[in-house]
């Protein structure tokens, strides 16, 4: 079976561009999280999707992070403009149900570096 | 809201020796208890995970964990380091509450000598 997919793996911008990290979810899998990987802060959800819809979004940082999910197989995190202090490593997981039992499954990371 | 305290970021064993990672929670309602292992440039990996039944978790690798309520406490051993168990480890929490996050610790660095 294949995993969570994320895309790019690294990605390194200038300041001020458009970053956008995809995400391909576990098929079957009907929730999808977005966290962001620093090492100041650990690990940070973003945001929570179950069935496509955004359930808890009150980690996004501000409003240059966006997040959506078109249907149950696909996802993105668009950050726009980028700042330096984005940089730190994105990771997709996803789950069976949402359920506080249900294990997630992380992606690889896409690593960022805001130039 | 809950949370989860490791202690120690990093904890540094030889080979053959007995790790043990600790992790403490807080939660107003019964928790479920997970632990990950990440290793360099790769996402996280689920060892074992507590959700209510028996409170002697065996997990992936020869890890294990027990939940101890008294103690809100969920650390992890593993009788014999091996060189391919350095990762950084992560402890978290969730709740049976409707929709449900993990929050996680800051991660506990495990380095083995030989």
């Amino acid at each position: 079976d294949a995993g969570v997919i994320q895309s790019p793996r690294h990605e390194v911008t200038e300041m001020g561009q458009e970053v956008t990290l995809r995400c391909k979810p576990i098929s079957g899998h009907n929730s999808l999280f977005w966290y962001r990987q620093t090492m100041m802060r650990g690990l940070e959800l973003l945001i929570y999707f179950n069935n496509n819809v955004p359930i808890d979004d009150s980690g996004m940082p501000e409003d240059r992070f966006s997040a959506k999910m078109p249907n149950a197989s696909f996802s993105t995190l668009k950050i726009q403009p980028s700042e330096p202090r984005d940089s730190a490593v994105y990771f997709c997981a996803s789950s069976s149900t949402g359920a506080g039992a249900d294990t997630q499954y992380f992606g690889p990371g896409t690593r960022l570096t805001v130039l | 809201a809950q949370s989860v305290t490791q202690l120690g970021s990093h904890v540094s064993v030889s080979e053959g020796a007995l790790v043990l990672l600790r992790c403490n929670y807080s939660s107003s309602v019964p928790p479920y208890l997970f632990w990950y292992v990440q290793y360099p440039n790769q996402g996280l990996q689920l060892l074992l995970k507590y959700t209510s039944a028996a409170t002697l978790v065996k997990g992936i690798n020869g890890f294990e964990a027990e939940f101890k309520k008294s103690e809100t406490s969920f650390h992890l051993t593993k009788p014999s380091a091996h060189m391919s168990d350095a990762a950084e480890y992560f402890c978290a929490v969730s709740v049976n509450s409707g929709y449900s996050t993990l929050t996680f610790g800051k991660g506990t660095m495990l380095l083995v000598s030989p």
